[in-house]
């Protein structure tokens, strides 16, 4: 398969959980990487691999697979994660990158 | 601390060639997957290909035909050429990084805004 699909916007109130999900094919054979975007910066990234966090990632962003589907979890929501999410993995060739595209978060 | 900084001409007329390059600060050059991404205004992201530590790369399929990126480890660069461009390539160019030689974006650039008017 060649897409990935994402929820366009998803909302939290303050202090709540809430999961991103990302849709696809090849993420029954590779883990998704998540990227967080906000107006006018650069992406970057929040989990990779089966749920690792780069240095400085607060530890209420979490992720997870099951099928053809994989989850960002933010457990507590802050005021500065809302934000724009973006999954990405590789193709069914593993040859590309693909990217979902999207999720505005919203924190209530 | 590992920091990429990317430069490049930032208007382009029709049918000219982007030139891209980026720069990595810090940690060691080699061994790593090198990407460029791009954003255009409003949309979301898009891969625009890959190359490797073993010098092997990969090319989103709409813009193969177009594309080369290249590996200069004599100055810490790699860099992305496009040509022909339109106005469909209006967009803010991202470089990337791996890390311990898996295929993750996981530094980033600041990006370059590149828009192609006649």
């Amino acid at each position: 398969s060649s897409e990935l699909t994402q929820d366009p916007a998803v909302s939290v109130a303050l202090g709540q959980t809430v999961r991103i999900t990302c849709q696809g094919d090849s993420l029954r054979n590779y883990y998704a990487s998540w990227c967080q975007q906000k107006p006018g910066q650069a992406p970057i990234l929040v989990i990779y691999g089966k749920n690792n966090r780069p240095s400085g990632i607060p530890d209420r962003f979490s992720g997870s697979s099951s099928g053809n589907t994989a989850s960002l979890t933010i457990t507590g929501a802050q005021a500065e994660d809302e934000a724009d999410y973006y999954c990405n993995s590789r193709d069914g060739s593993g040859d590309h990158v693909l990217f979902g595209g999207g999720t505005k978060l919203t924190v209530l | 601390q590992v920091q990429l900084q990317q430069w490049g001409a930032g208007l382009l007329k029709p049918s000219e060639t982007l030139s891209l390059t980026c720069a990595v600060y810090g940690g060691s050059f080699s061994g790593h997957y090198w990407s460029w991404i791009r954003q255009p205004p409003g949309k979301g992201l898009e891969w625009i290909g890959e190359i490797n530590h073993s010098g092997s790369s990969n090319y989103n399929p709409s813009l193969k035909s177009r594309i080369t990126i290249s590996v200069d480890t004599s100055k810490n660069h790699f860099s992305l050429n496009l040509s022909s461009v339109t106005a469909a390539d209006t967009a803010v160019y991202y470089c990337a990084r791996g890390r311990g030689g898996a295929p993750v974006l996981y530094y980033w650039g600041q990006g370059t805004l590149v828009t192609v008017s006649s």
